[in-house]
């Protein structure tokens, strides 16, 4: 059965400060890593990874993907109040497209 | 484009009551899936259907059912209401060959069943 980990459940910051999320893995026939910033409502993408090493950057955010170890990492650099929100990971398999969604990391970030 | 549109919003239920939640896109895509989302969980796979005519169970089937009769609409059917399926409903869907297998969403329809 597929598997994904997240952590921490959920982080306290401030404004300004830099935050490192986590997503471990199990899967069959791994295609492909997302993450989602979810704010109360639909999930929004952000990130699709499929190879190793190569670090995708989006503004302040960037996400780097191990698949020998198995874990992806997203980065959030000098925090503002508006990232926060539960940021999901999933891991999607080459079966019909699903993905497995991890519980989520609650992100709190404060003025 | 609307994107992926679901209602209701909001919906309250019986114990024992049926209801369908609608879901329809017009991206054309031919990925699409149900996802329920309980309090400070992620998202679990109900059903999902990869074309017309064509469905699946994903991790959580039991309760609901599904039908695909065109591209565009995927409908969830619950039948008799549980309280254990108070939750957050999504609709998704997905190109079919998109590597990446990104997901649009819908904005969710919030069930409460008493």
């Amino acid at each position: 059965e597929d598997k994904v980990v997240q952590s921490p459940l959920s982080l306290v910051v401030h404004e300004g400060d830099t935050v490192t999320l986590n997503c471990s893995y199990e899967v069959t026939n791994f295609r492909s890593l997302l993450w989602y910033k979810q704010e109360k409502k639909a999930p929004t993408f952000l990130f699709m990874l499929t190879s190793s090493g190569i670090e995708k950057k989006s503004g302040r955010l960037s996400s780097i993907l191990d698949k020998k170890e198995l874990f992806s990492i997203l980065n959030i650099t000098a925090t503002q109040t508006g990232d926060s929100a539960v940021y999901l990971c999933a891991v999607a398999g080459t079966n019909a497209g699903k993905s497995t969604f991890g519980d989520g990391t609650t992100l709190t970030v404060k003025p | 484009n609307a994107g992926v549109t679901q209602t209701p919003k909001f919906r309250i239920l019986k114990i024992g009551q049926s209801m369908t939640l609608q879901c329809a896109q017009d991206m054309n895509h031919n990925y699409m899936y149900w996802y329920r989302q309980d309090p400070g969980m992620g998202l679990k796979l109900i059903y999902y259907s990869v074309g017309a005519g064509i469905t699946d169970k994903g991790e959580v089937p039991n309760g609901y059912n599904v039908s695909r009769s065109t591209t565009e609409d995927f409908p969830l059917r619950l039948e008799l209401a549980a309280p254990s399926q108070t939750s957050v409903y999504f609709c998704a869907s997905s190109y079919e060959f998109s590597a990446a297998y990104e997901q649009y969403f819908g904005p969710g329809t919030r069930l409460t069943v008493t």
